[in-house]
């Protein structure tokens, strides 16, 4: 168990539709990272967030979108859902400035029909 | 661009034999590399790391040595059991204090036979 949690496990919606993946960081890390893991494009990093303040994009499309609360824990939000967007989404943590290590989460498995 | 390029397999061996999985990088940068392990049906969980030229990161059995000359983080293992069956995903991250996100491979699957 890597202290990172995710919400929900598992996503099926339709084309067209919003959704909320939500993650909650270890405990006192500061930084959340968003990945999207798919056959075709593999492991791909998407945003960073630190302290609640944006720090790198990745190759986020403008559909999707992500904030950091101040309680640290994250949302990445996905507009205008389409087939492809179907994939695991991970999301990870870590201190930031002390280390690079990023610990994962277990992953929600989205599915858009 | 930054770029990891490494073996997809799957690789096939039967228990107790010697692994090597090459890793090969890209980096616009001086990077840390790290070997990531995911089993079915979870997360990555990291399994060792190195951040500068000649570290050896080690863990559970497994080694690999980051050599700058040849680009390159070669994950081994002496002797596998069936239990390390799993993708490995090799890794880097360039920015330093990691406000980048790290940049992977495709992933090796490895299966590992009694």
């Amino acid at each position: 168990d890597s202290g990172v949690t995710q919400t929900p496990k598992h996503l099926i919606t339709a084309t067209g539709q919003r959704v909320t993946l939500r993650c909650s960081p270890r405990s006192g890390d500061l930084s959340v990272y968003w990945y999207q893991q798919s056959l075709d494009q593999g492991l791909q990093f998407l945003i960073h967030y630190y302290n609640g303040e944006e720090r790198a994009k990745g190759n986020i499309l403008e559909r999707f979108s992500a904030q950091q609360f101040p309680d640290l824990h994250s949302e990445l939000n996905l507009s205008s859902l389409e087939l492809g967007d179907s994939a695991l989404y991970f999301c990870a943590s870590s201190v930031v400035a002390l280390t690079d290590t990023q610990y994962f989460g277990p992953g929600t498995r989205l599915t858009v029909l | 661009g930054n770029s990891v390029t490494q073996m997809e397999g799957p690789v096939t061996l039967s228990e107790e034999a010697f692994l090597t999985i090459n890793c090969t990088y890209t980096a616009t940068g001086y990077p840390s590399l790290f070997w990531y392990v995911q089993y079915p049906g979870e997360g990555l969980q990291l399994l060792l790391k190195a951040t500068k030229a000649d570290d050896k990161g080690s863990n559970k059995g497994f080694e690999a040595t980051y050599r700058k000359e040849t680009t390159s983080f070669h994950l081994e293992k002496g002797s596998v059991q069936v239990s390390d069956s799993a993708v490995y995903f090799c890794a880097l991250s360039v920015s330093g204090g990691g406000a980048d996100g790290l940049t992977f491979g495709k992933g090796t699957h490895l299966i590992i036979q009694p």
